[in-house]
Formats: C-alpha cells, sequence, structure tokens
C-alpha cells in the first residue's frame, strides 16, 4: 500500500524561526517520486520541489531545503528564517513510475509564522 | 501564460440539482485528473485521463462522472449532488501520463462546492 504521513497537523512558529515539516511516506516501489506543494491561503496549489527515489542529494533553494532519506522513508522540509508569507497549508505527495500516476498526499501541515 | 483553468471557483448548490464543473487546460497535456480535498484527508484522486476518450477511476469516483471529447477540457460532473460531495475540488494536468518523469502536474486555482 503506498501512503505518505504528515503527522504534524499545524504548526506555529515566530517569525525568523527555523521550522521543520515532516513527511514520511510507505512504498513498496523502487522507483517512485516525492513532492511538497504549498497551499496558501488564497486556495490554489504550488509546486515545490520533485524528488525521484534515485536521488537522495538534499536540495536547498534559498531559505526551502529538503532532506530525503531513503533509509528512514522520509522527505522532510524546512524552512530558514520564516516569514509570515510563509503560512500556508504543505503538502507532502508520492507517486509511481507504473500505474495511474494518482499522486498520493498527505494530511498536509497548516504553518501559521506569527510576526 | 500556462495555466489550468477551473470555473466556477465557488458553488453552492442544492441536493440533486446537476452541475458541471469545468477544467481546460493550453499546455497540450495529455494526462489530465481531478481531486478532491477534504479536511484532515488531503487531496483524493476521483477521476483521471490519459488521453482524449480514455478515462478512469481513481480512489473516490462514486457520484462523478468525467468526460474527455477534447484534449484541452476535461469536466467533472455531479449528476445528482449530495451533502457529501461539499468539497475543495481541483484539476490537474500533466504532459506526460507518468507524472515525475521530468514532468509535474499542474492544477487550477480550485472549486469550493457547496451542497445544502
Amino acid at each position: 500500500a503506498q501512503k505518505v504521513t504528515q503527522a504534524q497537523t499545524e504548526i506555529s512558529v515566530v517569525e525568523k524561526e527555523d521550522v521543520t515539516l515532516d513527511c514520511v511516506y510507505e512504498t513498496r516501489d523502487t522507483t517512485y517520486y516525492l513532492f511538497w506543494y504549498k497551499q496558501p491561503p488564497s486556495g490554489e496549489l504550488v509546486f515545490l520541489i520533485r524528488r525521484n527515489s534515485f536521488d537522495e542529494q538534499n536540495e536547498i533553494s534559498g531559505r526551502y531545503s529538503w532532506n530525503f532519506q531513503k533509509s528512514t522513508s522520509s522527505f522532510n522540509f524546512t524552512i530558514t528564517a520564516s516569514q509570515v508569507v510563509d503560512s500556508a497549508v504543505y503538502f507532502c505527495a508520492l507517486t509511481f513510475q507504473t500505474g495511474a500516476n494518482n499522486l498520493f498526499f498527505g494530511t498536509g501541515t497548516r504553518l501559521t509564522v506569527i510576526p | 501564460e500556462a495555466q489550468v483553468t477551473q470555473n466556477p471557483r465557488y458553488l453552492i448548490t442544492v441536493t440533486g440539482k446537476k452541475l458541471t464543473v469545468t477544467c481546460s487546460q493550453n499546455m497540450n497535456h495529455e494526462y489530465m485528473s481531478w481531486y478532491r480535498q477534504d479536511p484532515g484527508l488531503g487531496l483524493r484522486q476521483i477521476y483521471y485521463s490519459m488521453n482524449v476518450e480514455v478515462t478512469d477511476k481513481g480512489d473516490v469516483p462514486e457520484g462523478y462522472k468525467v468526460s474527455r471529447k477534447e484534449k484541452r477540457n476535461f469536466p467533472l460532473i455531479l449528476e445528482s449532488p449530495s451533502p457529501n460531495q461539499t468539497s475543495l475540488y481541483f484539476c490537474a494536468s500533466s504532459f506526460s501520463p507518468r507524472i515525475g518523469e521530468n514532468t509535474e502536474a499542474f492544477f487550477g486555482q480550485g472549486t469550493r462546492l457547496t451542497v445544502v
């Protein structure tokens, strides 16, 4: 069974603090892809990153960084020096090389950055 | 501008009154799908289409229909809406059916549907 778990339902931080959003996945496929999406209060889904199962390099994009560890089936997302504009719901998602390309989403983490 | 456009953005309707949510993409994508988002459940796939005239069920297809007569359009049809279909709906498209291989899913802005 394929599954994505985001155990943190809601997180609040004070502006400029660092915050890590956890994502743990389950799959029996050896080839798969992991994603993070941001959903701001306006409701749209904004693509942040895609990572395939063969690439365990961590990635940094500005204040955002991602830590992919196959050994623990985790794909965590860290925001450094958080800003109010980072307040949103963040979704981790999983898909596969075969099949219907259904994106399996976690339940999301609502991040609130307090000024 | 590359985009996926859903209409309407907001809709309140009554139980049993047929409705259609339209979805159109301008990227010549082959693959399109519909998701619904519910609190505590994330997004779940309703239906998907690999190409014109090719559609199939996702994880939660009950109560929904789709059609793909043209590549750019993928409407979601609720023949007899019920209150448990109150949700936030997203249409998505991608160039390749294999989301992940150098492609990503582009999402529409969402349609918030309330069935009373």
